[in-house]
């Protein structure tokens, strides 16, 4: 079945160090990978996609890849901030199908 | 503009009884889905809709769990005769269609406990 791992320790940086979280897959050939970020009482909210056939893609302080060969994403935050801290989720989708997220990675970063 | 709303905000029960929560997608947004996230625990998906289509229910954990959306806006999800493994966060996203990729906004979610 599919499944999806991302870490399910906090990751803890300081602040300015750039924060890189990993989404891995298995059992899966997603068409895209979406990640999204969740504070506290709060419904998750999207951040970036990026399809099978892109192999980066930034915005702002935020870089994404995207290696279908090793079946990883890495999620990276530069010049992290304390607001930054928050779960961040990576989900899966192909087609027209519904995603599927990962259970989420705790980031604190601190001043 | 207006971004999804859920109904209530929290939610109290007893076990054995039912539940209804409510969900107000975005105005004009075809798609809708239900999720539920348990402590520790990803998204895990329950329904959804897409227009006029028959809702794909593959993510219900039981018969006790329904849900429909009327006049393809509010849709209720209805839980009956609630167990205590039912507490959790109950999370309602509508997206302009069910498009590869297309991003799914999120309600604040309905937090649900059964005593």
């Amino acid at each position: 079945s599919q499944k999806i791992e991302q870490n399910s320790e906090a990751l803890n940086i300081q602040e300015g160090k750039t924060a890189t979280l990993t989404c891995n897959y298995t059992n899966y050939s997603p068409a895209y990978l979406q990640w999204y970020r969740q504070d506290p009482g709060r419904g998750p909210v999207f951040l970036l996609l990026i399809r099978e056939n892109e192999k980066e893609k930034r915005k702002e302080r935020l870089k994404v890849t995207f290696d279908t060969t090793l079946k990883q994403s890495l999620f990276h935050i530069t010049a992290s901030q304390p607001a930054d801290s928050a779960t961040y989720l990576c989900a899966l989708g192909s087609g027209y199908s519904t995603l599927t997220f990962g259970k989420g990675t705790m980031l604190l970063v601190s001043p | 503009g207006a971004g999804v709303s859920q109904s209530p905000s929290n939610k109290v029960t007893e076990k054995g009884k039912d539940v209804e929560l409510r969900c107000d997608p975005i105005s004009g947004h075809t798609a809708l889905y239900w999720y539920r996230q348990s402590l520790g625990q990803g998204l895990e998906f329950l329904i959804y809709f897409q227009g006029n289509s028959a809702p794909d229910k593959s993510g219900l954990p039981s018969d006790r769990f329904s849900a429909e959306r009327t006049g393809g806006s509010v849709s209720t999800l209805t839980i009956q005769r609630t167990q205590q493994e039912d507490s959790a966060v109950y999370l309602c996203a509508s997206s302009l269609s069910t498009g590869s990729g297309e991003t799914q906004y999120f309600g604040p979610g309905t937090r649900l406990l059964v005593l």
